[in-house]
């Protein structure tokens, strides 16, 4: 069974661009979470979707959006990107909602210039 | 509010010898708690999970921790380190906080670093 699939795996961009990551979860897994990973804040959840809606969400500006597609697929972007946003973004499945463990990809790693 | 404590940002031992890392973590609710690893370049791999069953966890690639309510800790044992141990450790937090949504709060991480 593959597992949790993200792409693309490095990624640069300057300031004031927005960016959209993807995520394919483990093939039966509906529930697809999102996490920023910085050296200073550590590993902070961004917001889960399960059936294409938003269940659960952190404490980040709406400059950060995201949305599940009906294959459970789900993308997540920034828009006007600030250096601040340079991190590991980690994408994580689960089969439901709020059911641990979950899953992770390998992560995309965003730098801002 | 739930949070959790990894007391050792950095810890060293040699290739043989036991590791330990240690977690502690504050929940207002009955927590599950996870250890996740993670190598350089890679996503986070569960190692272990406790969800109140045993207090003893025996997890993969020879890991094991032991929940004890009364002193909130979540410590992470193996009696042997390997050097493909060396990597980052987290110790995870779940608990049903404010409503239905359970929420996943990590601990900052343990660098363990395995010398030969």
């Amino acid at each position: 069974k593959a597992g949790v699939t993200q792409t693309p795996r490095y990624l640069i961009k300057t300031r004031g661009q927005q960016v959209t990551l993807s995520c394919s979860p483990i093939s039966g897994h509906r529930s697809v979470s999102w996490y920023q990973q910085t050296p200073g804040q550590g590993l902070q959840f961004l917001f889960e979707y399960f059936s294409e809606t938003q269940r659960n969400k952190g404490n980040f500006p709406g400059r950060f959006s995201g949305r599940q597609f009906s294959n459970s697929r789900s993308e997540m972007n920034v828009s006007t990107l600030e250096l601040g946003d340079s991190a590991l973004y980690l994408c994580a499945s689960s089969p439901r909602a709020g059911v641990q463990p979950q899953h992770f990809g390998d992560g995309t790693r965003l730098s801002i210039l | 509010a739930q949070s959790v404590t990894q007391l050792d940002s950095h810890v060293s031992v040699s290739e043989g010898t036991p590791v330990l890392l240690r977690c502690n973590y504050s929940s207002s609710y009955s927590p599950s708690l996870f250890w996740y690893v993670q190598h350089p370049n890679k996503g986070l791999q569960l190692l272990l999970k406790y969800t109140s069953a045993a207090t003893l966890v025996k997890g993969i690639n020879g890991f094991e921790a032991e929940f004890k309510k009364s002193e909130t800790s979540f410590h992470l044992t193996k009696p042997s380190a390997h050097m493909s141990d060396a990597a980052e450790y987290f110790c995870v937090v779940s608990d049903r906080s404010g409503g239905s949504n359970y929420k996943l709060t990590f601990g900052k991480g343990t660098l363990l670093t395995v010398n030969p």
